[in-house]
């Protein structure tokens, strides 16, 4: 079964602070993908990666960057924490070589909800 | 803007069917429409996905028009611990290609 773990499920920091929060996946995906989830917005994707080194950005990228520098692992990091930023923030990958990327089911962690005080 | 819409909350008996409609317009021509299922403290699950016409497995069905502006998830007898937020997901290519989720509907059932 495939597992997608996320470094902490529960994180504070301050702002100002640089974040890094940490996604491992075990099944060689070839694509990750970070979300955040905010009450009545629903899951939002921030930025994805289709292959090591390669990123493109999702709906809401600002403030925040990637990096894929081996397969199994997509880091997300907060440049300068913002209040604004607290949220839950969720990781996925999924299946990819070719395929479009809405044909493959993404594979979630179980969240890092992160608060920036 | 392009955007999906599902209603916020449903709520249901154990033993019903339980239909839950995403809509969606501008949707890519060759991608799936993908629902999820969220319980408190974890991340989304899949439950199904599909192109057109109806998709059944062994927890719901999908069905999906000729037009594919919009997609209703059934889930067949619910009980208890189909209490859940259930989310669409589909790619609306003239936003680039994005991948973008409902805003998720809260289905409460109960005894």
């Amino acid at each position: 079964d495939v597992k997608v773990t996320q470094s902490s499920r529960y994180l504070v920091k301050r702002t100002g602070e640089k974040v890094f929060l940490e996604c491992v996946q075990d099944m060689d995906h070839e694509n990750m993908f970070w979300y955040r989830q905010d009450p009545g917005l629903g899951l939002r994707l921030i930025y994805f990666s289709y292959d090591v080194k390669m990123k493109e950005k999702g709906d809401i990228p600002e403030g925040y960057s990637v990096s894929r520098e081996k397969k199994e692992r997509f880091s997300l990091i907060l440049e300068s924490a913002s209040t604004n930023q607290t949220s839950m923030y969720l990781c996925a990958s999924s299946f990819g070589q070719g395929d479009l990327l809405g044909n493959q089911p993404q594979h979630f962690g179980d969240g890092t909800r992160l608060s920036i005080l | 803007l392009a955007k999906t819409t599902q209603p916020i909350s449903m709520d249901s008996y154990e033993g019903q069917e339980v239909n839950i409609t995403c809509s969606h317009n501008n949707i890519a021509t060759n991608d799936y429409i993908t629902w999820y299922q969220q319980f408190p403290s974890q991340g989304p699950r899949f439950i199904i996905q599909g192109y057109k016409t109806k998709v059944t497995n062994e927890v719901a069905s999908l069905f999906i028009p000729a037009d594919r502006k919009s997609s209703t998830l059934s889930l067949p007898r619910v009980s208890l611990s189909d209490t859940a937020v259930y989310y669409c997901l589909v790619v609306i290519y003239n936003q680039g290609g994005k991948l973008i989720f409902g805003q998720g509907t809260e289905l409460s059932v109960k005894p």
